[in-house]
């Protein structure tokens, strides 16, 4: 079946450093990618999304590119906020497999200022 | 804007109770889902439904059952809540159509306390 894997967390990084979060999943289709974004308290957000191979999905500074032939969706952002202190999972979504979608487990990003 | 509402924020029941969840969604979509949410397990399906009186068993549907009687509304219940029901509850719905290209649009959660 579909799998998501997530780079474990926690992660705390520093006011304006670089950040990556390592995605990298399984899929029987050719699905859909996507990363989202919970704050603490709230629901989960879409942050982006690609829907084919080599496509960037691109929101608020985050980025991500649809790497087929690595199966990953890394997910980047080249300078880091306080207020970007979230969880954030990675999911894909396959036709093949109803349109339901696959989590990642989520990783806990921490920005201190 | 999409709004996808959950009936409690907070909800704490005894176990044995039957406990609903209600969710509701005002942008017409087909597509709703609730899952559980978890620390170290993310997010797990329980059941989802493409539309009105239709319902799919999602990863893990025992000790829930579901009802969807108007397109818009969408309720978990827990026949007789127990302890290792504890969970935070999150609902979502997506537009129909292009199966697997839309994304899932989530409300704020109801964290559930069994004790």
């Amino acid at each position: 079946g579909d799998s998501v894997t997530q780079m474990e967390g926690p992660v705390t990084l520093s006011e304006e450093a670089f950040l990556t979060i390592n995605c990298t999943y399984t899929a029987t289709g050719y699905p859909s990618l996507f990363w989202y974004v919970q704050y603490p308290g709230e629901g989960l957000q879409l942050l982006l999304k690609a829907t084919k191979a080599d496509d960037k999905g691109s929101n608020k500074g985050f980025e991500a590119t649809y790497r087929k032939e690595t199966t990953s969706f890394h997910l980047e952002k080249g300078s880091v906020q306080v207020s970007d202190s979230a969880v954030y999972f990675c999911a894909l979504s396959d036709w093949t497999n109803a349109g339901k979608s696959t989590f990642g487990d989520g990783t806990t990003l921490t920005v201190k200022p | 804007d999409v709004k996808v509402t959950q009936s409690s924020r907070y909800l704490v029941k005894r176990t044995g109770e039957k406990v609903f969840l209600e969710c509701v969604q005002d942008m017409d979509h087909e597509n709703m889902f609730w899952y559980r949410q978890d620390p170290g397990l993310g997010l797990r399906l329980i059941y989802f439904s493409y539309d009105v009186k239709m319902k799919e068993k999602g990863d893990i549907p025992e000790g829930y059952s579901v009802s969807r009687e108007k397109k818009e509304r969408f309720s978990l219940i827990l026949e007789s809540a127990s302890t290792n029901q504890t969970s935070m509850y999150l609902c979502a719905s997506s537009p129909p159509g292009d199966l697997g290209k839309h994304e899932q649009y989530f409300g704020p959660g109801t964290r559930l306390t069994v004790t």
